[in-house]
């Protein structure tokens, strides 16, 4: 298994603000993705984090709204910018091990009022 | 888009009582692994199977897959109440690293 953290937990916020959600995993990793799970949805997968380059943004997910910092193989942040109520969601990261298994931290639950 | 549909959306059974909640998919597969939700936490890793394997087991908990169909099942045997959770498949295709959700069985067992 692994060990992957995230802060916060959970929050609150306003629209039209912007929160920065982080992410530790516990081994250095090539890969490194973030999802968003609507409520009562599946997860869908915002983007993937890369460590020296851009993330690379999935289809219906744009860096202005989601941009996504990879400074070292261990952790990433993930901003959720100019937030709308649309938004509240749990968001996730995860990683991607070489026996390839992918795990999740426990999630950012996030509600925008 | 999801590339996993799952089947049947919801059930309901006795502690006890077998579960098996399926998986399909729609493109070739380097592997699939089943994960559980509680109550809209984060998702634990129950088990991954490869493209090359036909079952798995660990546990309670059994697995199998039949590419020629592109599918896979998931069966908890002698379920406990503590097992009422979300179970989602995921795909990761051949030719690329994403990994890609099924919508998910909600499954209840009653005690």
């Amino acid at each position: 298994s692994a060990v992957i953290s995230q802060k916060p937990s959970r929050d609150i916020c306003q629209r039209g603000t912007s929160l920065t959600i982080q992410c530790q995993v516990d081994s250095q990793v090539t890969m490194m993705f973030w999802y968003r799970q609507q409520p009562g949805q599946s997860l869908t997968l915002i983007a993937t984090a890369n460590q020296g380059s851009e993330a690379t943004y999935e289809s219906g997910f744009v860096i202005d709204k989601f941009p996504i910092s990879r400074p070292n193989l261990t952790f990433s942040t993930l901003t959720v910018s100019n937030m709308s109520p649309e938004d509240s969601s749990i968001y996730l990261c995860s990683d991607y091990k070489l026996s390839g298994e992918q795990f999740f931290g426990p999630g950012t639950r996030l509600t925008v009022l | 888009s999801q590339q996993g549909e799952e089947d049947p959306q919801a059930l309901s059974i006795q502690e006890g009582e077998n579960a098996t909640m399926n998986c399909s998919y729609k493109t070739s597969i380097n592997n699939l692994q089943w994960y559980r939700q509680n109550s809209g936490r984060g998702l634990v890793h129950l088990i991954l199977i490869r493209s090359n394997e036909r079952e798995k087991h660990s546990g309670r908990l059994r697995v199998t897959l039949d590419t020629s169909k592109k599918s896979s099942s998931l069966l908890i045997t002698a379920s406990r109440a503590a097992d009422t959770a979300s179970y989602f498949c995921a795909t990761r295709e051949t030719s690329g690293s994403r990994l890609t959700f099924g919508e998910g069985t909600q499954l209840t067992v009653n005690p």
